[in-house]
């Protein structure tokens, strides 16, 4: 069964590094969407991404991050400049045209120190 | 605005106990879709369900069954005869149907702990 991969699956970066956070969705997902999860928190929404744009993105996703589909299969998400606060679990998601349900990928986990 | 509100922060239970996990949301959009996913200790999402807002009849998947009424805007999650792998923490989650705007707003999570 296909499936949403990233990677890596821990990254430790310190503060003000850029990080780069892979992803690639599952083959015939055409909507794709990142994730983050502060350790013990719910889930929130960052940005999601179609035919090569962003369609809507939150107040957390502000100037520092950025997202890229740089080639048919990775899709990426760039911290220009890490913070402390940026230490969470990053999950990447996809879906089908047609169908409502996305599916995650097994997550990130970045640490900023 | 969305909002998923699952008031059970921490159930426990002892193994082949049935348990509820109940949500609540809020929406003002007509036409929005509902979901369920399970996020054991590994730590991924596992898609379980999706409910539409014009399907308001219940299902049942083996051992898990899902009341959605959209009068009291619940959409509840029971399993039966619980066993030691439904340990995990469970997400209801909500997206409205318009194009562009099929963001996922989570709840809280409930942290599912079957006793053996």
């Amino acid at each position: 069964e296909p499936e949403v991969t990233q990677t890596p699956s821990h990254q430790v970066t310190q503060m003000g590094q850029e990080v780069i956070l892979r992803c690639v969705p599952i083959s015939n997902h055409l909507y794709f969407y990142w994730y983050r999860q502060i350790l013990g928190q719910k889930v929130e929404f960052l940005v999601s991404f179609y035919n090569n744009e962003i369609s809507e993105k939150s107040e957390i996703f502000d100037d520092q991050f950025s997202v890229e589909r740089p080639d048919g299969s990775n899709f990426t998400l760039k911290i220009r400049s890490t913070k402390l606060e940026d230490s969470a679990m990053y999950f990447c998601a996809s879906r089908r045209i047609g169908r409502y349900e996305q599916y995650f990928g097994p997550g990130t986990r970045l640490t900023v120190t | 605005a969305q909002k998923v509100t699952q008031a059970q922060t921490e159930i426990s239970v002892v193994e082949k106990e049935d348990v509820t996990l109940d949500c609540v949301y809020e929406t003002r959009d007509t036409t929005y879709y509902l979901f369920w996913y399970k996020q054991p200790p590994s730590g991924e999402l596992v898609f379980l369900i999706r409910r539409n807002s014009f399907d308001e009849q219940n299902e049942i998947s083996g051992r898990y069954s899902w009341n959605f009424q959209k009068s009291t805007s619940s959409f509840n999650f029971t399993i039966t005869a619980s066993q030691v792998v439904d340990s995990a923490v469970y997400f209801c989650a909500l997206s409205d149907a318009n194009f562009g705007n099929e963001k996922l707003t989570f709840g809280t999570g409930t942290r599912l702990t079957i006793i053996p």
